[in-house]
């Protein structure tokens, strides 16, 4: 079974371009949680998503950011118009229901804007 | 706003001592609290984890206390190895045990 897979490890775009980032879930859950990290921080939450549903977009900055889980294929996360700020290391999660006691993270997608 | 937060940026160990890291929480209301470990370039890795009706928690070689007088919770490793050469982070799962509120992080350096 494998895990939590995200793709691409690294991804570099220059300012203006867009980042899509994908994460396919472990085998079974249908639950995907969209994390970022800014070098030596924390995890901060951006986005809950079942299948073809956003259940908590509360972390989600208002503009540029989005975030999809269709029912067939990866979670996408979609950043518009890049600016170096958005630069960090974005985790995905998931898990085989809510409030499941255990939500498995991916390597993450680096992301460096240039 | 409420948060997660730890002591200690950076904790020294000698191999074979053994680790406590700590971590303050803020909001009362949190009732499920988890530990995490992250290597270099690598995705967060569960360690353990405790629910607010109990005060302690053991795994293999990890302890984690947990005090809700004061909103304190720390992760105890027996015998620290090499390869717990780490950031750990302390996680608040509130009210939703997807959406986690995560602390700053502590590193920890295990020397020989």
């Amino acid at each position: 079974n494998a895990g939590v897979m995200q793709n691409p490890r690294h991804l570099v775009r220059r300012r203006g371009q867009e980042a899509r980032l994908r994460c396919s879930p472990m085998k079974g859950h249908s639950h995907v949680y969209w994390y970022r990290q800014l070098p030596e921080e924390g995890l901060k939450f951006m986005v809950y998503l079942q299948k073809e549903n956003i259940i908590d977009e509360s972390g989600m900055p208002k503009e540029r950011f989005s975030a999809e889980f269709p029912k067939e294929g990866p979670s996408i996360l979609r950043i518009q118009q890049v600016v170096r700020g958005d630069s960090a290391a974005y985790f995905c999660a998931s898990s085989p229901k809510e409030q499941n006691t255990e939500a498995f993270f991916g390597q993450g997608t680096r992301l460096t804007v240039v | 706003g409420e948060s997660v937060g730890l002591h200690l940026p950076t904790l020294s160990v000698q191999e074979g001592d053994n680790s406590i890291i700590n971590c303050a929480y803020s909001n009362s209301a949190s009732d499920y609290f988890i530990w995490y470990k992250q290597e270099s370039g690598k995705g967060p890795q569960f360690i353990i984890d405790i629910r607010s009706n109990m005060d302690k928690r053991q795994g293999q070689r990890v302890t984690v206390l947990l005090n809700k007088t004061v909103k304190h919770l720390s992760l105890q490793i027996a015998a620290t190895q090499p390869g717990d050469s780490a950031v750990y982070f302390c996680a608040d799962a509130g009210d939703s045990w997807g959406k986690l509120q995560f602390g700053a992080g502590t590193q920890v350096v295990v020397t020989p």
